[in-house]
């Protein structure tokens, strides 16, 4: 069965700072992975997602993925980091006939003046 | 292009009570998902569509839990009876297809708390 390991619940950083989340997952084929990010009250957006190819992904508002297959990883990053980016982020799994994802438990990032 | 809509934003129940959940996914998507989060968890697939057809409802809770997908395009979620442990966001999503490498897009959510 497919899973994902956020290890990080919560995590602080300066402003202008980067970031680095951690995602590992766990499937016995190629995975499809993601990176969603939810706001307060908000439902989920996709920033990035990676199926094939680049091993290094662009997504939405800066951010950026690698995928490391031999490490199970798929980290997402980005170089100087906004107040508006305080958020949770979700890494997601997925695999299969029709797309079943799941999600890990998410790291919530705060971010300070 | 109109995203996600569902409704209500919050309910308050009572346990043993019964709730409906309304979702309108995307005009064209065929495929149409609830899922469950609870607080401090990720969201959790509770079903599937695909059209009106249900793909994966492995992880709804049958005795009480139940969906709807008429005409492959609203969906609705009903809890009957509803327990504590309900207390959860449920979010509707959907896309085009149902393939893996597609986008799902995410409704804002139903606040639901159980007392």
């Amino acid at each position: 069965a497919q899973s994902v390991t956020q290890p990080d619940i919560h995590i602080t950083v300066s402003e202008g700072a980067s970031l680095e989340l951690r995602c590992n997952y766990s499937y016995g084929a190629t995975p499809y992975l993601f990176w969603y990010v939810q706001s307060p009250g908000q439902g989920l957006q996709l920033l990035l997602k990676y199926f094939s190819g680049d091993t290094l992904v662009q997504g939405i508002k800066g951010f950026e993925a690698e995928f490391k297959r031999s490490q199970s990883s798929f980290n997402l990053r980005k170089p100087s980091v906004h107040w508006s980016d305080a958020a949770e982020y979700f890494c997601a799994v997925a695999g299969g006939g029709y797309q079943k994802v799941t999600f890990g438990t998410g790291t919530k990032l705060q971010v300070i003046p | 292009e109109a995203g996600v809509a569902q409704s209500p934003r919050y309910k308050i129940i009572e346990k043993r009570q019964s709730v409906a959940f309304w979702c309108n996914p995307i005009s064209g998507h065929a495929t149409l998902y609830w899922y469950q989060q609870i607080l401090g968890q990720g969201p959790k697939l509770l079903i599937q569509f695909q059209n009106n057809g249900v793909v994966d409802d492995s992880q709804l809770p049958k005795d009480r839990f139940s969906a709807e997908r008429l005409k492959g395009v609203d969906s609705t979620l009903k809890i009957q009876p509803a327990k504590l442990e309900d207390s959860a966001v449920y979010l509707c999503a959907s896309s085009l297809a149902g393939y893996p490498q597609e986008t799902q897009y995410f409704g804002p959510g139903t606040r639901l708390l159980v007392l």
